[in-house]
């Protein structure tokens, strides 16, 4: 089965900073996406970036990059030059493309951006 | 930007009685989805409905719980007799495999449910 683990609870950084949330998985699979997904207070659930397993380069939306590192199972997100409305909770997730299958969540990191 | 919608956003209801979600999914997609958010916890997996059946269900998805698309645009989450454990908040999500922006799932803003 997969796992997702987010190892950070909570983390604080100043607005303007770069901040770096982590994100490991466990799977046997070769073929996946991988996603990161924002809940703001609304709790609504927005991507913010996804990147498919097969592609080496990392993938980049904006102020927003990954690092994925297959062969380690490591997908973090680095949000550059934090905004106050980047305030959120962070999931990081997985999805098997092998089949119709369901995305599976980490437990999440709650950012909190201080002006 | 198509979205997912999901009616209605909050409801209460009394502990035992019927509740109906109510989802209208990407007019393109084709995989539909149920998951759970019980608050200050993760997202959990319900159903996954594709070609007007279910395809994977997790164990929370018991007797009590069941999907429908009635009328091929509605995506529907019947829970038959509310319990005070099923107060959440509940995300219908929808997804088109295959193409560029594919094996992407879309997630709708929710619907709040408290049982009381």
């Amino acid at each position: 089965a997969q796992t997702v683990t987010q190892s950070q609870p909570e983390m604080s950084v100043q607005e303007a900073e770069t901040v770096t949330l982590s994100c490991t998985y466990d799977t046997s699979e070769s073929n996946y996406y991988l996603f990161w997904y924002k809940q703001p207070p609304s709790r609504q659930m927005i991507l913010v970036i996804r990147q498919e397993a097969y592609k080496q380069q990392n993938a980049t939306e904006n102020r927003f990059s990954v690092n994925f590192q297959k062969a380690a199972k490591s997908f973090s997100l680095k949000i550059s030059d934090s905004q106050l409305g980047d305030t959120a909770m962070y999931f990081c997730a997985f999805m098997n493309l092998n089949r119709d299958d369901k995305i599976i969540f980490g437990k999440g990191t709650r950012l909190h951006i201080l002006p | 930007e198509p979205e997912v919608t999901q009616t209605p956003s909050h409801q209460v209801t009394q502990m035992g009685q019927e509740v109906i979600l109510r989802c209208v999914p990407i007019s393109n997609h084709l995989y539909f989805y149920w998951y759970r958010q019980i608050l200050g916890q993760k997202v959990e997996f319900l159903v996954s409905f594709y070609n007007n059946e279910i395809s994977e269900k997790s164990e929370i998805f018991d007797d009590q719980f069941s999907v429908e698309r009635p009328d091929g645009s509605n995506f529907t989450l019947k829970i038959r007799s509310t319990k005070l454990e099923d107060s959440a908040m509940y995300f219908c999500a929808s997804s088109i495999p295959g193409q560029g922006a594919g094996n992407t799932i879309y997630f709708g803003e929710g619907s709040w449910l408290t049982v009381v």
